[in-house]
């Protein structure tokens, strides 16, 4: 089984600063796909950045950038010139892109508590 | 973009009652509806899979008497939380996985969640 984990329970940030959410996973697969979302104070689920494991290119979504390791399993999230708006709280998640009864489903890591800070 | 609406945003009600939550894909066909619990502060937690036209896949746990998922048609999934308790309180979220992926790859769509307390 997947196992994702977030390491850093909250963070702080001030406005316009940079600030980096660690992410870890453990899995056996070689296809995947990893995402970073975003649940703000309202608890919609938002889309940040998106990930394909075979691309070896790190995606980039305007102020959102990721640092991916995949030998190293390490998939962090890069916010820069941090907004208020970004506050919110942060998962990251992975899913297996081959068939089987897991195919599609998200495994969430526990979150990181984003605070940007005026 | 798809957007999935879930109703209702909030509900309470008392112990010993069932309660119906709707999740509607208004723009796409949602051949796969995953349901979650959050609790305060955490992790969403998947309670089950549900494709149109069969029955649900339940994570290890869930109790599935209790947490009844319809999947009638490929727009609308409902969860039915039958014989409430104070315990099944919580934040309860749908997510949709339609024919292209979803958000235009592999993404889901998210409910805006649903607020269940039970007194």
């Amino acid at each position: 089984a997947q196992t994702v984990t977030q390491s850093q329970p909250e963070m702080s940030v001030q406005e316009a600063e940079t600030v980096t959410l660690s992410c870890t996973y453990d899995t056996s697969e070689n296809n995947y796909y990893l995402f970073w979302y975003k649940q703000p104070p309202s608890r919609q689920m938002i889309l940040v950045i998106r990930q394909e494991a075979y691309k070896q290119q790190n995606a980039t979504e305007n102020r959102f950038s990721v640092n991916f390791q995949k030998a190293a399993k390490s998939f962090s999230l890069k916010i820069s010139d941090s907004q208020l708006g970004d506050t919110a709280m942060y998962f990251c998640a992975f899913m297996r892109s081959a068939g089987g009864t897991s195919y599609g489903k998200l495994t969430f890591g526990q979150g990181t508590i984003l605070t940007v800070h005026p | 973009g798809a957007v999935v609406s879930q109703h209702p945003s909030r509900v309470i009600c008392k112990s010993g009652t069932s309660v119906k939550i709707e999740c509607r894909s208004l723009d796409f066909q949602a051949t796969t509806m995953f349901w979650y619990r959050q609790f305060p502060k955490q992790s969403l937690m998947l309670m089950a899979t549900s494709n149109e036209g069969s029955k649900a896949t339940y994570e290890q746990g869930v109790e599935k008497d209790k947490f009844l998922i319809n999947h009638a048609s490929l727009t609308l999934s409902t969860l039915t939380v039958t014989s409430a308790h104070p315990e099944d309180s919580s934040f309860y979220i749908c997510s949709a996985r339609d024919r292209l992926g979803g958000q235009g790859g592999y993404g889901y769509t998210f409910g805006s969640g649903t607020r269940l307390t039970v007194v």
